[in-house]
């Protein structure tokens, strides 16, 4: 069955560390994939696209790569600030069907003062 | 900006009563999204349109339907609510592409605030 995960529920760091969020995925062949913030009680909100030829995405302290070898998408933040505290959330385009984007469960990041 | 406005926010209701979410978005984008999110599910598709009476199904589209009869309208019906049915629920629009084919769109998503539904 088709299946995403993410790395862990949650992530704790201290300010200033770069953090790594992974999603991992199985049995797909996503033309791309997203990521997404979400605050608590608040919709989740756009943050990068990265498609399947391109490697590596940036946006300034954010990066995100895209293994399709390893059916596997890293996402970065660096230099790490508490504000950056949130749940992540991954994306697949599912590439066929009506229903393109398939989420994550995501993680829940605390970046600790 | 899109703008999209959910309304209620909250909503509390008995089990087999009948409840309608609604999802208003400020800009003519043609696919509108209901998702559900649960602990340990994330995000799932109940339905989505693709323009004025389009509509197709998600994931988990038993248990509900949609209509769409203006663009910027976009309604969730669970004709009787059940206590599975108690989720955050997430109306979404695509801003990020053209859309071809239906159902084929790419871009990202801008969501709304969420409603939460309770049912007892």
């Amino acid at each position: 069955s088709q299946k995403i995960e993410q790395n862990s529920e949650a992530l704790n760091i201290q300010e200033g560390k770069t953090a790594t969020l992974t999603c991992n995925y199985t049995n797909y062949s996503p033309a791309y994939l997203q990521w997404y913030r979400q605050d608590p009680g608040r919709g989740p909100v756009f943050l990068l696209l990265i498609r399947e030829n391109e490697k590596e995405k940036r946006k300034e302290r954010l990066k995100v790569t895209f293994d399709t070898t390893l059916k596997q998408s890293l996402f970065h933040i660096t230099a790490s600030q508490p504000a950056d505290s949130a749940t992540y959330l991954c994306a697949l385009d599912k590439r066929s069907g009506a229903n393109n984007l398939f989420f994550g469960t995501g993680t829940r990041l605390t970046v600790i003062p | 900006d899109a703008g999209i406005t959910q309304s209620p926010r909250h909503k509390v209701t008995e089990t087999g009563t009948p409840v309608t979410l609604r999802c208003h978005q400020t800009e003519n984008h043609r696919y509108m999204y209901w998702y559900r999110q649960d602990p340990g599910h994330g995000l799932r598709l109940i339905h989505y349109s693709y323009g004025v009476k389009d509509t197709d199904k998600g994931e988990v589209s038993d248990g509900y339907s949609v209509s769409r009869s203006k663009t910027e309208d976009f309604l969730l019906t669970l004709e009787s609510a059940t206590s599975s049915q108690t989720s955050v629920y997430f109306c979404a629009i695509n801003t990020g592409g053209a859309g071809g084919a239906r159902g084929s769109q790419t871009g990202e998503l801008f969501f709304g605030e969420g409603s939460r539904l309770t049912v007892l």
